[in-house]
């Protein structure tokens, strides 16, 4: 099986339950945060992004919170799905060239 | 069609070995990446090509090589592999400033070096 991931943080939550996903970055100058999903065997996707002019932005089933003030982003996932299950990786941007990728996170989806 | 193609998707080689992995996109954008993944440690840029004439090494660019043979193609070569570069290799395009910055990725190529 798949290799990648083996020591990250991991939540596990029922399925049809919300999860929420966090992540702290580190660059104050970030401008813009993305969250990909990586299935196994597969590249990460991407979800959703956010510019730092604001806070809060949704998709379909999927919110992504942006604090500046702790530099803390966060994935809500309404209702999760068996599918949903993968690592989640946020990632972070100054406008130029380079992206900052997270450790991720793990999420188990119980049936 | 994937958009993003990687080739070889698995890969066994010793030691001391010259390797090259590839990468092709349908996409036409100009930017390529090449990143790896370790457990626990999220994706680290090895290198990165802005166009043909542009390339760039990222944080971890030593024992690697690349070339962009043109705006589709951008190989990654192991000049001499070594047991600690066992890692999958993802590579990944952007569009052009200005866009959101969303990378597309590979489906990664898995490296093991004995």
């Amino acid at each position: 099986g798949e290799s990648v991931g083996l020591h990250l943080p991991t939540l596990s939550v029922q399925e049809g339950d919300n999860s929420i996903i966090n992540c702290a970055y580190s660059n104050s100058a970030s401008d813009y945060f993305i969250w990909y999903k990586q299935e196994s065997g597969k590249g990460p996707q991407f979800i959703i992004d956010i510019r730092s002019n604001m806070d809060k932005r949704q998709g379909q089933r999927v919110t992504v919170l942006l604090n500046k003030t702790v530099k803390h982003l966060s994935l809500q996932i309404a209702a999760t799905q068996p599918g949903d299950s993968a690592v989640y990786f946020c990632a972070e941007n100054t406008g130029g060239f380079k992206t900052i990728f997270g450790a991720g996170t793990r999420l188990f989806v119980k049936a | 069609d994937a958009d993003v193609t990687q080739t070889p998707r698995n890969r066994i080689t010793k030691t001391g070995k010259r390797i090259m992995l590839e990468c092709s996109q349908t996409k036409g954008h100009d930017r390529m990446y090449w990143y790896r993944q370790d457990p626990g440690l999220g994706l680290r840029l090895i290198y990165y090509s802005f166009d043909v004439k542009d390339i760039n090494k990222g944080e971890i660019s030593d024992g690697y090589s690349v070339s962009r043979q043109a705006q589709a193609k951008f190989s990654l070569s192991l000049e001499s592999a070594i047991p600690n570069q066992t890692a999958l290799y993802f590579c990944a395009t952007s569009g052009l400033a200005g866009s959101t910055g969303e990378q597309f990725f590979g489906p990664g190529t898995r490296l093991t070096v004995l």
